[in-house]
């Protein structure tokens, strides 16, 4: 079955950065996008990025374009995002989730992970 | 990009039927038919009950169903159950931007 686990998460500064895992299992990791949307408390998601199955193309939502940066491991079925210049609007649980589509891009979440807090305070 | 518009709430009793709206733009959810839904149980991560505006994924019960007219999608529940109290999501591709926009959210209560 589809398994998607973050971890990373956690209490940061801001200005600061962090890094985010998902390690994923129960499919071929190298033929499907994969999206990362965040929930801040309370919130409703906002969708952040995504990446093609091959990595070569990557889309950011505009509140996080130029901070944030996502990428994969194909040969380790692991999706990164890496946060840079962190604000306290980023405090959020950040979920990765599978495109539904493979060898296509943005057709929507399918699978997704349980999530990983991060808080953004000094 | 804004995201789509939800109604905050939608309520029924046991064994109703509820219809939940989502609004957008030419450039989303009226332009192509990558709308999805999902529902969110509270401290859950969410899980996707309708993509490509009408498809059930397989295990989703038949008592969830979508449509769209023009810029406006709509996830339909019959039969409200106590188990379908939680919060429901719309979310599409988009030309903008950001390519993709998940809307408001809905918390549906079964009373």
């Amino acid at each position: 079955q589809v398994q998607l686990v973050e971890s990373g998460g956690g209490v940061v500064q801001p200005g600061r950065s962090l890094r985010l895992s998902c390690a994923a299992s129960g499919f071929t990791f190298s033929t499907y996008a994969m999206h990362w949307v965040r929930q801040a408390p309370g919130e409703g998601l906002e969708w952040v990025a995504v990446i093609s199955y091959y990595g070569n193309d990557k889309y950011y939502a505009d509140s996080v374009r130029g901070r944030f940066t996502i990428s994969r491991d194909n040969s380790k079925n692991t999706l990164f995002l890496q946060m840079n210049s962190l604000r306290p609007e980023d405090t959020a649980v950040y979920f990765c989730a599978r495109d539904r589509t493979p060898y296509d891009i943005l057709t929507g979440p399918d699978y997704w992970g349980q999530g990983t807090l991060v808080t953004v305070s000094s | 990009q804004s995201a789509l518009t939800q109604p905050a709430s939608v309520s029924g009793s046991a064994g109703q039927s509820i219809t939940i709206s989502c609004t957008g733009t030419s450039s989303d959810v009226g332009g192509q038919n990558y709308v999805s839904w999902h529902q969110q149980h509270p401290g859950t991560a969410p899980k996707v009950m309708i993509y490509e505006v009408t498809n059930r994924p397989s295990g989703v019960s038949n008592r969830f169903s979508g449509s769209k007219s023009g810029n406006t999608a709509s996830l339909t529940i019959s039969g409200l159950q106590p188990e379908d109290e939680a919060d429901y999501y719309c979310s599409s591709y988009t030309s903008n931007s950001t390519p993709y926009v998940f809307g408001t959210g809905t918390k549906v209560t079964v009373l």
